[in-house]
């Protein structure tokens, strides 16, 4: 069964201090991953897509790490600030056929206090 | 931003009304979405459509209905809401690419349902 399992369910961290947020996912065959962001009561907005043949990507303060061998990746926030309070969401896409189905975890809900 | 746009951002009636959610896009994109998302949980794919006069059901089953007489349109209707219709309903649109997959879907802000 394709599943896409975050971790932690949520986080708190102090303003400045980094975190990384973890995915792991059985979708197959996988495609790509990204790493959506979503504010509280908009819409989930792309941060960075990875194929199988990348293993890292990064947009600003956000990097990303793919491992397609152990089917893992993470999100690593530097230097976070308190626009950073989101859910975070892993998305992953089979390359089944060209209707791009797509996977979601549920995502990681990060709070960032002053 | 992404030029998606969905109507109306809340919305809290009575069971029983019927009501429609309207979602437009001006990217000129082809294929779009409908996702139900309750709080702390994934989306789930309620409808989409490959372009004027598709619709397809999604992995979730739902009593709404969509349609999709204009590129750029595609509302959902319920004719009987309930309060097990209660969530938030996101819009999303993406194009064909090169290679004849679909691209990055660029999401909507959602509209969050309430019914009585």
């Amino acid at each position: 069964k394709n599943q896409v399992e975050q971790s932690p369910q949520s986080l708190i961290i102090l303003e400045g201090k980094n975190c990384t947020l973890q995915c792991n996912y059985t979708v197959s065959p996988f495609s790509n991953l990204r790493w959506y962001k979503q504010d509280t009561g908009r819409g989930p907005v792309s941060l960075t897509i990875m194929t199988f043949s990348e293993n890292t990507k990064s947009n600003g303060r956000y990097t990303a790490t793919l491992d397609a061998d152990t089917k893992q990746s993470s999100l690593h926030i530097t230097a976070s600030q308190l626009s950073d309070s989101a859910s975070y969401i892993c998305v992953v896409s089979d390359r089944g056929s060209t209707l791009g189905r797509l996977y979601f975890g549920r995502g990681t809900q990060l709070t960032v206090w002053p | 931003e992404a030029d998606i746009y969905q109507t109306p951002r809340y919305l809290v009636i009575g069971t029983g009304k019927k009501i429609t959610l309207e979602c437009s896009q001006t990217m000129g994109h082809d294929k779009m979405y409908w996702y139900q998302q309750d709080p702390g949980m994934e989306l789930h794919l309620i409808h989409y459509s490959y372009g004027v006069n598709s619709t397809e059901k999604g992995d979730l089953s739902s009593e709404s209905t969509v349609s999709r007489i204009r590129t750029e349109h595609f509302p959902l209707t319920l004719e009987s809401a309930r309060p097990s219709h209660t969530s938030q309903y996101l819009c999303a649109s993406s194009e064909r690419g090169d290679r004849g997959f679909y691209n990055e879907q660029f999401f909507g802000p959602g509209t969050r349902l309430t019914v009585l």
